[in-house]
């Protein structure tokens, strides 16, 4: 089915550990983003690419890498984990700015 | 600074009845809006959106959601709720700008319970 794909959907790493954060769209999307999720907080932003070899930076970077080799991937990278991340991740892709985003099912990540 | 306020933290309302969930933004210009809604343990799906028209918009499972300039609210709204809505409600803006990015700005969220 077209969507967005994230992996893994659990993960528990250790302080100090460094992971990677899969996720992969097949609608062509040109737009892909990466949130957080917590508690009382809503999402918030972390990163976000508008194509290609395009990313920048959202609400809340410190601590994470992303990369855009591809239209398809947009993997999010944790540097060094910290107990602060301890988040909801999600993955979002859209065609552009009147058209939504279409989220992915999120990666559970727990950090001690 | 560019702002969703979600007011309400949590909206109770008995089945049948009709139900509101208030959404307010700060962002300049018009921007475009959204609502979406999270089940538990799943990711936002897309409920509605305004970018320009008719300022009653519908969008899915009978959801329909007021856009009103003048007070830079969005409020979600049915007009008989069902238990199987009761979830997660995120309100959601982006700045129509043509050299803003495509952030997408969320409020806080707001769960709505709908009792038998």
């Amino acid at each position: 089915n077209a969507g967005v794909t994230q992996t893994p959907k659990f993960q528990v790493l250790k302080t100090g550990q460094s992971m990677t954060l899969q996720c992969a769209q097949d609608m062509n999307h040109e737009y892909m983003s990466w949130y957080r999720q917590d508690p009382g907080m809503g999402l918030r932003l972390i990163h976000y690419s508008v194509g290609a070899g395009i990313t920048d930076q959202g609400e809340v970077p410190n601590g994470y890498n992303v990369s855009r080799s591809t239209t398809e991937d947009f993997p999010l990278r944790l540097l060094s984990a910290a107990p602060s991340q301890t988040s909801v991740y999600f993955c979002a892709s859209s065609y552009g700015k009147g058209h939504g985003y279409t989220f992915g099912s999120g990666t559970r990540l727990t950090v001690v | 600074a560019q702002s969703v306020a979600q007011p309400e933290d949590q909206v109770n309302v008995a089945e049948g009845n009709p139900l509101t969930v208030k959404c307010t933004y700060s962002v300049s210009g018009n921007p475009y809006l959204f609502w979406y809604v999270q089940y538990p343990n799943r990711g936002l799906q897309f409920l509605l959106k305004y970018i320009t028209g008719d300022n009653l918009v519908k969008g899915s499972y009978g959801f329909e959601a007021e856009f009103n300039k003048s007070q830079t609210s969005f409020h979600l709204k049915k007009p008989s709720a069902l238990v199987s809505d009761s979830a997660l409600y995120f309100c959601a803006v982006t700045p129509r700008r043509p050299d803003s990015s495509y952030k997408l700005i969320f409020g806080s969220g707001t769960r709505l319970l709908v009792r038998p």
